[in-house]
């Protein structure tokens, strides 16, 4: 467990609205990542830190931007949600490269 | 495109004998591997690992193989319990060239007793 903390953990919204996901860690961690899992897919990587304010894309990155201004908080914008965006969110943190990534319990998003 | 690769989406065995959960991958620069486990409605945990330099990792019930030459790697689970029921993903990165962990879309195991 490293200390990941995902909020909310459920949202309905509708679409055309901005949504905000959060994710905070307790580890220092320096690498911090957002994926979303839908069901025929797996995990994919939307975007992903590797240090304050050192972002970069996955290969889902279409419609969401981050944020990263302190090193235990990693922000998931929607700024326009779409139907297409509903699915399970998950932060993940990794100490260093070439070592396992921790995971938090995942945000429910619905986009209706 | 699917770099990471887990072309049975589910498996079922019996408890008591071996689950094998195979993974193959496409890109050479791959050098370190991953295997977590999911429950539903939780974040995925991690299991096992394995180094490009090893062919294999043993960890209790569980052991890895690798086979770069195939680009294959397979996660063995001896005995089968059935808390083992749940979805296995593999997951692969490349120490040179950027941070990301790609994830094969996963193997649903089910083991009965």
């Amino acid at each position: 467990d490293a200390g990941i903390t995902q909020s909310p953990r459920h949202k309905v919204t509708e679409t055309g609205t901005p949504v905000t996901l959060r994710c905070h860690q307790t580890e220092n961690h320096r690498y911090m990542y957002w994926y979303r899992q839908d069901p025929g897919h797996g995990l994919r990587l939307i975007h992903y830190s590797y240090g304050v304010k050192d972002t970069d894309k996955g290969e889902v990155s279409d419609g969401y931007s981050v944020s990263r201004s302190k090193t235990e908080d990693f922000l998931l914008t929607l700024e326009s949600a779409t139907s297409s965006q509903t699915s399970v969110y998950f932060c993940a943190t990794r100490r260093g490269t070439n070592e396992k990534l921790f995971f938090g319990s995942g945000t429910q998003l619905s986009v209706l | 495109d699917q770099q990471v690769k887990q072309n049975s989406p589910s498996l079922s065995v019996q408890e008591g004998r071996i689950s094998i959960l195979n993974c193959d991958y496409t890109n050479s620069m791959f050098d370190y591997f991953l295997w977590y486990k999911k429950y539903p409605a939780e974040g995925p945990t991690f299991l096992i690992s394995i180094s490009s330099i090893k062919d294999k990792n043993e960890d209790g019930r569980f052991t890895v193989f690798l086979n770069k030459s195939a680009k294959h790697l397979s996660l063995h689970i001896v005995p089968s319990q059935p808390g083992d029921s749940a979805v296995y993903f593999c997951a692969a990165s490349a120490s040179n060239s950027g941070y990301a962990l790609n994830f094969g879309k996963g193997t649903s195991l089910l083991v009965t007793p």
